[in-house]
């Protein structure tokens, strides 16, 4: 069965370290998220992606995030200088199309020391 | 506006019981309401989804009860097994289906 697959499985970095975590979405799958999930809380929507934009981000969404789709499969989503606060559950998620049953990864856990 | 509100927080249900798990939003904008099951270090997988066209979805032993009046939706589960333990959030989107918000999830534990 296709399956959205994350790596790393969990990062621990340093305040102030630039993060990069990556996804491969499932192959014929237009729309491309990533939500958050901080330990033993809800699920947020950071972003969506489509057609080589973003085309909806939340409040969490700021200047130090970015998402990117560097060739035809990986889709990356870029901390640039993390927080303690930024320690999470990362899980990104595709859709063929925007109706459509979403896939979630199995996630990048991020610990920010 | 975008909130979607779950109760109970943690449910614990013996073997055989019935689990309910309700959620309740604001924006009548909505208009798919997934559910999804979570178990611990995984991602969230789609256990079942209702369009608002219609007030009842069941699905093996899982069934969607939907009120649009009311705002509200609620997640069934017949003849609870101690495989369902895992954590469910109920969603919402609307039409653009950009954005799934959350509710706060339901920790539920099936004891044997």
């Amino acid at each position: 069965e296709p399956e959205v697959t994350q790596t790393p499985s969990h990062q621990v970095t340093q305040m102030g370290q630039e993060v990069i975590l990556r996804c491969v979405p499932i192959s014929n799958h237009l729309y491309f998220y990533w939500y958050r999930q901080i330990l033993g809380q809800k699920v947020e929507f950071l972003v969506s992606f489509y057609n080589n934009e973003i085309s909806e981000k939340s409040e969490i969404f700021d200047d130090q995030f970015s998402v990117e789709r560097p060739d035809g499969s990986n889709f990356t989503l870029k901390i640039r200088s993390t927080k303690l606060e930024d320690s999470a559950m990362y899980f990104c998620a595709s859709r063929w199309i925007n109706t459509g049953e979403l896939f979630f990864g199995e996630g990048s856990r991020l610990t920010v020391l | 506006q975008q909130q979607v509100k779950q109760s109970p927080q943690s449910l614990i249900v013996q073997k055989g019981g019935i689990s309910i798990i309700n959620c309740a939003y604001e924006n009548t904008a909505f208009d798919y309401f997934p559910w999804y099951q979570q178990f611990p270090g995984k991602g969230p997988a789609l256990l079942i989804a209702i369009r608002p066209d219609v007030s009842e979805k069941k699905e093996g032993r899982f069934t969607i009860s939907f009120n649009k009046s009311a705002k509200q939706f609620s997640l069934h589960i017949m003849d609870s097994q101690p495989g369902d333990s895992a954590t469910y959030f109920c969603a919402a989107t609307d039409i653009s289906g950009s954005r799934l918000t959350f509710g706060e999830g339901t920790q539920l534990t099936v004891n044997p």
